[in-house]
């Protein structure tokens, strides 16, 4: 079964440097890997996704993401933090065989300070 | 503008009563979809509809029922059966079937607390 783990619950950095969200995903085929991110007490909003094209994907406000099969990672990257990063992040995979239902990771809160 | 709304954005209600979380779509998607959110959890799926007039259980469904007879509605009942409903509950909708790339568009949510 799929599965993702994310392998931080917080992560703290200084704004102005870069960001390391880590990601590791369990599948026997090759998934649809997708990160969101979300404000406090808002809805999710689509950062990235990666559906077997280019390996290395960017997405919104600066962030990008590498899918690495050999490591079975997706981690998510952003060379300088801005204060307005702060939020919490899903690393999500698609099912196999369903490709409607979607599996979360249990999320990192990112703090930013000044 | 195109989008997905969830009213009301808070609600409050007495232990025992059903109370129904409301969803609407007009993107045109024929998927729609309910997740809880708990703290520390992440999201947990409760049912999906891939198309009017049909919807599946998903993760954790007992508690929880819903309708889908429009394409633009799929609203969410929570019921005096769920143990536990404080939560915060997410609506999302997508393109359905193969080579959809299945990416799913929220909503703001519903902070539904049971007192």
């Amino acid at each position: 079964a799929q599965s993702v783990t994310q392998l931080d619950s917080h992560v703290s950095v200084s704004e102005g440097t870069p960001v390391l969200l880590r990601c590791n995903y369990s599948s026997s085929y090759s998934p649809s890997l997708f990160w969101y991110v979300q404000h406090p007490n808002k809805g999710l909003q689509l950062l990235l996704k990666y559906t077997s094209a280019a390996t290395l994907v960017k997405g919104i406000n600066g962030f990008e993401a590498e899918f690495k099969k050999s490591e079975t990672s997706f981690h998510l990257t952003k060379p300088s933090a801005h204060m307005s990063d702060a939020a919490e992040y899903f690393c999500v995979v698609s099912e196999e065989g369903n490709t409607d239902k979607l599996i979360f990771g249990t999320g990192t809160r990112l703090q930013v300070f000044p | 503008d195109g989008g997905i709304t969830q009213s009301p954005k808070y609600l409050f209600r007495k232990e025992g009563q059903n109370v129904t979380l409301s969803c609407e779509q007009n993107l045109n998607h024929d998927a729609m979809y309910w997740y809880r959110q708990d703290p520390g959890q992440g999201l947990r799926l409760i049912y999906y509809s891939q198309i009017v007039n049909d919807f599946q259980k998903g993760d954790i469904a007992e508690g929880y029922s819903v309708s889908r007879e429009k394409k633009e509605s799929f609203p969410l009942t929570v019921t005096s059966a769920q143990k536990n409903p404080t939560a915060f509950y997410l609506c999302a909708s997508s393109i359905s079937g193969l080579g959809a790339n299945n990416e799913q568009f929220f909503g703001p949510g519903t902070r539904l607390t049971v007192l």
